[in-house]
């Protein structure tokens, strides 16, 4: 009974090459997130969607491309893959509203690039 | 510019020991400010939210508080355990916006 999955966990890919990393949830959630987190343990947001629309676009690459099909997925694909990327990405949901609501992790995909 | 600082950065205590970690922010307008707990190689998982009325809370071993005035919170671990051992992040977000704003975590490491 996973309530927030992503898939894959490790993910080791060249330097240029395409990816993507799939979230899902099952907790009725209207809200999701990608965080990154790098090698000193800092976690840092980098997108957030409400109900398949995009509320939240920090200063992140265009390489990093956000994508909803329904409010219970969000994936992210990355292009052009960079040595900076390899950390581990966080997705996380939480009920709708922005206040006082908490937010549940996935258990992360390590990035590696080479 | 909206900050979340804890401290120590890490501690060793002993198996049965009590500890203290501390989380300072400058985040306004406040919303609210959460504990979370990251085993290694996992995701956080929250341990108390609490809210500008709200100056104590507790989740078993562990109780937050927070003075809103001095912008000052701190997570009171009794009677740790090995499984204690973990990173304890502070998390605040401002009212009005989607953004959590982590702090950069105290990695708590219990020994027997």
């Amino acid at each position: 009974d996973t309530a927030v999955s992503q898939t894959p966990k490790y993910l080791v890919t060249q330097m240029g090459n395409d990816k993507s990393i799939k979230c899902e949830q099952n907790l009725g959630h209207d809200t999701m997130y990608w965080y990154k987190q790098d090698s000193k343990k800092f976690l840092k947001i980098m997108f957030s969607y409400n109900n398949k629309e995009l509320i939240i676009n920090e200063t992140v690459p265009n390489r990093f491309s956000p994508k909803s099909p329904d409010k219970a997925h969000l994936n992210l694909h990355i292009n052009s893959l960079e040595l900076g990327d390899s950390a581990v990405y966080f997705c996380a949901s939480s009920p709708a509203g922005i206040n006082y609501n908490e937010q549940f992790f996935g258990p992360g995909t390590r990035l590696t690039v080479l | 510019k909206n900050q979340v600082e804890q401290s120590p950065q890490s501690l060793i205590i002993l198996e049965g020991k009590n500890c203290t970690l501390q989380c300072n922010y400058t985040v306004s307008p406040f919303s609210n400010l959460r504990w979370y707990k990251q085993d290694t190689g996992r995701g956080p998982v929250s341990l108390t939210i609490m809210t500008f009325s709200e100056n104590t809370k507790s989740n078993g071993r562990y109780t937050a508080t927070l003075d809103a005035d001095t912008k000052q919170s701190s997570l009171h671990i009794t009677a740790s355990q090995l499984s204690d051992s973990a990173s304890y992040i502070c998390v605040v977000s401002a009212q009005g916006t989607y953004k959590y704003i982590f702090g950069t975590g105290t990695r708590l490491k219990v020994l027997a």
